[in-house]
């Protein structure tokens, strides 16, 4: 049953420490989402890739977070530094293409402190 | 004002009862999708439409392009299906666009 993995599940930090979150996405989907879920602003879409090539990472705040994908089974993004307000779950998902079904992983559930 | 509108933004209903929950869209979309997100965080993607209608065991989903309309629609209604449903437009090659959902509890 292929799915989506996500580490780690939960993560609670310092403001100001490092975090990179991972994501596995299923073998042989050519797009990886990042996604952000807040109470406040519910799903925002942070970044995206096809091939690994990103396309839009208009929702990232620029000056502390990044996301890569180093091959095609590994998606990073780093928040370097954490701040309060980053505390959110952090979904990634895959899939064929934009228009198609995504498929999401458990996600991240991030507490700066 | 989003583009993309859910309503109702709470529904509680007995089980049993046949449910509808409401997308309405702003723009041109090239597909629609509905996302089931349980109480655990856990998103699931249901249903991927661009026009008519489409059925998956008690669920059904329909969509109306020219009023920029669809429905998500539960027969039969169970508590195990109390979660969030959101609603998402996609437009050729741009991303996602995703309504604020609607949380459905159902009541034993």
């Amino acid at each position: 049953d292929a799915r989506v993995t996500q580490t780690p599940r939960d993560k609670v930090t310092e403001m100001g420490q490092e975090v990179t979150m991972r994501c596995q996405p299923i073998l042989g989907h050519n797009t990886v989402f990042w996604y952000r879920q807040t109470m406040m602003q519910g799903l925002e879409l942070l970044a995206y890739f096809r091939n690994r090539a990103p396309l839009d990472d208009s929702g990232m705040p620029k000056d502390r977070f990044s996301a890569e994908m180093p091959d095609a089974t590994l998606a990073t993004l780093k928040i370097q530094p954490s701040e309060p307000r980053d505390s959110a779950v952090y979904f990634c998902a895959s899939g064929l293409g934009l228009g198609e079904t995504q498929y999401f992983g458990p996600g991240t559930r991030l507490l700066v402190l | 004002k989003n583009e993309v509108e859910q309503s109702p933004q709470n529904l509680t209903a007995q089980e049993g009862e046949f449910i509808t929950i409401n997308c309405s869209y702003s723009v041109g979309i090239s597909a629609l999708h509905w996302l089931q997100q349980h109480p655990g965080g856990g998103i699931v993607s249901l249903f991927m439409l661009s026009s008519g209608k489409k059925k998956h065991g008690r669920l059904i989903a329909t969509i109306n392009i020219q009023e920029k309309h669809s429905s998500l629609h539960i027969t039969a209604s169970h508590p195990r299906d109390s979660a969030v449903y959101i609603c998402a437009v996609s437009r050729g090659n741009e991303k996602l666009t995703f309504g604020t959902g609607t949380r459905l509890t159902i009541i034993p």
